[in-house]
């Protein structure tokens, strides 16, 4: 069974600028989370979705967004970007929950510069 | 403030040594999970604890859960090299969001 995909791998954007994310989950998994991890920070949840609905959200500010496709893959965007956002950004799939198992991708490395 | 945070934040033994890293939280929880990340797979799923459980085993990985004191241990016996790497604790909270700690660094020594 393939693995959690996320395209890019890695990333360079300007400040000012908006980015997209796109995260396929393991066949069959409905739910689908976002992370940021940064060395200051650590990970921090961003939002979960469930069957194209968001179903929680972390506290992170409006310019931060996203979506889950009828295929469970989902995308994630940042708008106007600033230099805070640089950091890993990871997506993991489960089959129900977020609260059980999670598969995490291998992340995109987002610098804004 | 993090709900979790995994103590020490750096550790470094011998290999075939013990490894201890602790987790404590500050509210109440429906499980307890522990991952790994490391430069070569990412971030890994080791093992989840539910809030009735008091221990649990997985291969050379075991965990205790003390609800009481709002703490959760993992143990590794037996280090390998390959164990070199972050591990982190995640707790889901009653409004079901998944937070986890800044981890512990564990370096295994040849």
């Amino acid at each position: 069974k393939a693995g959690v995909t996320q395209t890019p791998r890695y990333l360079i954007k300007t400040r000012g600028q908006q980015v997209t994310l796109s995260c396929s989950p393991i066949s069959g998994h409905r739910s689908v989370s976002w992370y940021q991890q940064t060395p200051g920070q650590g990970l921090q949840f961003l939002f979960e979705y469930f069957s194209e609905t968001q179903r929680n959200k972390g506290n992170f500010p409006g310019r931060f967004s996203g979506r889950q496709f009828s295929n469970s893959r989902s995308e994630m965007n940042v708008s106007t970007l600033e230099l805070g956002d640089s950091a890993l950004y990871l997506c993991a799939s489960s089959f129900g929950r977020a609260s059980y198992e999670q598969y995490f991708g291998p992340g995109t490395r987002l610098t804004v510069t | 403030s993090q709900q979790g945070e995994e103590d020490p934040q750096a550790l470094s033994i011998q290999e075939g040594e013990n490894a201890t890293m602790n987790c404590s939280y500050k509210t109440s929880i429906n499980n307890l999970q522990w991952y790994r990340q490391n430069s070569g797979r990412g971030l890994v799923h080791l093992i989840l604890i539910r809030s009735n459980e008091r221990e649990k085993h997985s291969g050379r990985l075991r965990v205790t859960l003390d609800t009481s004191k709002k703490s959760s241990s993992l143990l590794i016996t037996a280090s390998r090299a390959a164990d070199t790497a972050s591990y982190f604790c995640a707790t889901d909270v009653r409004d079901d969001k998944i937070i986890f700690g800044k981890g512990t660094r564990l370096h295994i020594l040849p």
